[in-house]
C-alpha cells in the first residue's frame, strides 16, 4: 500500500454513460498525476496538478475527459459519454513537490470496462 | 525525451540473478535512468534510479556504462514474487518543473519454481 487510494477499483458501464473516478493522494503531496493504461502497454500520462492548478493536459485527454482537484487534496477524473475505447486502467499518482526526479507513488488504479 | 528499448519478456527461475537491459541511445546529458516495477492489478512502483556507474539499494542494482547508452537492472536471487513488468524510463525529470513519466511497454519477467 503506497498511501494513494482510488475509488472505485472496478467500474463497468454502458457506452454513452458518464463515469467519475476519485483519487486520494498521500496527504502532504502537492503534485498529482493521472495516467491511463491499456492491456499490454505501459501507463500513458493524461494530466498533472500542482496543488489545485491543472498545469498540463495530454492530447489523449479529449473534450469528454475532465479532471479536477478543487482543494488541492483529492482529485476526480470524469469521462462523459463513454466509448468502448475508454476501457482501460486509470492510475493516479502523487509526489511531494518541490524537487526534481521525485518518486511518484501510484494508487491501485480504477479498471474501467465500457460495454 | 530519450526513447528506450527493452526485451518484451524474460523467464527465470527462483534463486537466479536476473539482468534486464535497456537501450537508450539518445540519452541526454541531464537525463536520469529510472526503473519501475508493476505487479498485475497494481500501479507501478519505483525501484531504483541512477545517472552513471552503479547504484544499489535493498531491492536491486543498476549498472550504467560510461557512455550511458544502455543500463542494466539486476535483481539478485529472484523469487516468484518478482514476477512483474519492469519499466525503464529516461528523462531529466524536470519537464516544466515536474516529473511526467513516459513509460514504454516494459519487460514482462516470469519467475518459475
Amino acid at each position: 500500500d503506497t498511501g494513494v487510494s482510488q475509488d472505485p477499483r472496478h467500474k463497468i458501464t454502458k457506452r454513452g454513460q458518464n463515469v467519475t473516478f476519485r483519487c486520494d493522494p498521500i496527504s502532504e503531496h502537492n503534485r498529482l498525476y493521472w495516467y491511463r493504461q491499456t492491456l499490454g502497454q505501459g501507463p500513458e500520462f493524461l494530466t498533472y496538478f500542482q496543488n489545485e492548478a491543472q498545469l498540463e493536459k495530454s492530447r489523449l485527454l479529449s473534450d469528454r475527459f475532465s479532471a479536477e482537484r478543487p482543494k488541492g487534496s483529492f482529485s476526480t477524473l470524469e469521462i462523459q459519454r463513454t466509448e468502448q475505447g475508454d476501457s482501460a486502467m486509470y492510475l493516479c499518482a502523487s509526489s511531494p513537490g518541490g524537487g526534481q526526479r521525485e518518486t511518484q507513488y501510484f494508487g491501485p488504479g480504477t479498471r474501467l470496462l465500457v460495454l | 525525451l530519450a526513447k528506450t528499448t527493452q526485451p518484451i519478456s524474460m523467464d527465470s527461475y527462483e534463486g537466479q540473478e536476473v539482468n534486464i537491459t535497456c537501450s537508450h541511445n539518445n540519452i541526454a546529458t541531464n537525463d536520469y535512468i529510472t526503473w519501475y516495477q508493476q505487479f498485475p492489478s497494481q500501479g507501478p512502483r519505483f525501484i531504483i534510479q541512477g545517472y552513471k556507474t552503479k547504484v544499489t539499494n535493498e531491492v536491486a542494482s543498476l549498472f550504467i556504462p560510461a557512455d550511458r547508452k544502455s543500463s542494466t537492472l539486476s535483481l539478485p536471487r529472484v523469487s516468484l514474487s518478482d514476477t512483474a513488468v519492469y519499466y525503464c524510463l529516461v528523462g531529466d525529470g524536470f519537464s516544466g518543473g515536474y516529473n511526467k513519466l513516459i513509460f514504454g511497454a516494459g519487460t514482462r519477467l516470469a519467475v518459475h519454481p
